[in-house]
């Protein structure tokens, strides 16, 4: 089955930076690449999708960039604002029956003011 | 207006016991899942259930079962509930094969 690897675990940032969490996957047939936030308490929210079709999507201050070749996509979050903080997972849509996603450990991202 | 709900948010239960936590979506989405999310905060599919047709995964115990009155709810039974059973559970739906929406999740405490 797939496999995702999210990386760092933990990211600390200052308000103003940007922020990058990167994910790599196994199964070459993957074709969905969303990110959610989860927040303290809360459930998990999408936040950006991509498509096996495309190599970038970008949504105001976040981005999601998409390498099939590598088998690896990425999330940018620029000029960070201390409500970014949370707990960011990135997850894959591989070959499977259910439309069942594959999630990686998530990141906690920390914004100082 | 509450997409996804889940009840209830909190369940606190001894070992040995029967549960059930239920699920709705208002949203008209024709799939829905169960995940569990560990105290690592790690995140986890269980099941995928769409048009009657249910997909398990591989990893779960038999102790858990789905169960789907209609195409709004799944409800979600756990039997002779264990300590590891202690987690975070979310159901989600999605009307493509794409977004998944989540519901607040279950607290689910096992003593």
């Amino acid at each position: 089955g797939e496999n995702v690897e999210q990386h760092p675990s933990t990211l600390s940032v200052q308000e103003g930076d940007s922020a990058v969490i990167k994910c790599t996957y196994s199964d070459s047939a993957s074709n969905y690449f969303p990110w959610y936030k989860q927040e303290l308490g809360k459930r998990p929210q999408l936040i950006i999708d991509i498509r096996s079709n495309v190599g970038e999507k970008k949504d105001q201050r976040i981005a999601v960039t998409l390498n099939k070749t590598a088998k690896h996509f990425s999330l940018h979050i620029t000029e960070t604002q201390p409500e970014d903080s949370a707990v960011y997972f990135c997850a894959a849509k591989g070959r499977n029956a259910g439309n069942m996603l594959t999630f990686g450990g998530g990141t906690r991202l920390m914004v100082k003011p | 207006d509450t997409a996804v709900s889940q009840t209830p948010k909190y369940l606190v239960t001894q070992m040995g016991n029967d549960k059930s936590i239920k699920c709705e979506q208002n949203l008209g989405h024709d799939t829905m899942y169960w995940y569990k999310q560990d105290s690592k905060k790690f995140l986890k599919i269980m099941f995928s259930y769409n048009n009657k047709e249910l997909i398990i995964n591989e990893t779960v115990p038999n102790r858990f079962s789905p169960k789907s009155p209609d195409k709004a709810h799944l409800n979600l039974h756990i039997n002779s509930l264990e300590l590891g059973d202690s987690a975070v559970y979310f159901c989600a739906s999605s009307q493509t094969t794409y977004e998944q929406y989540f519901g607040p999740g279950t607290r689910l405490t096992v003593t």
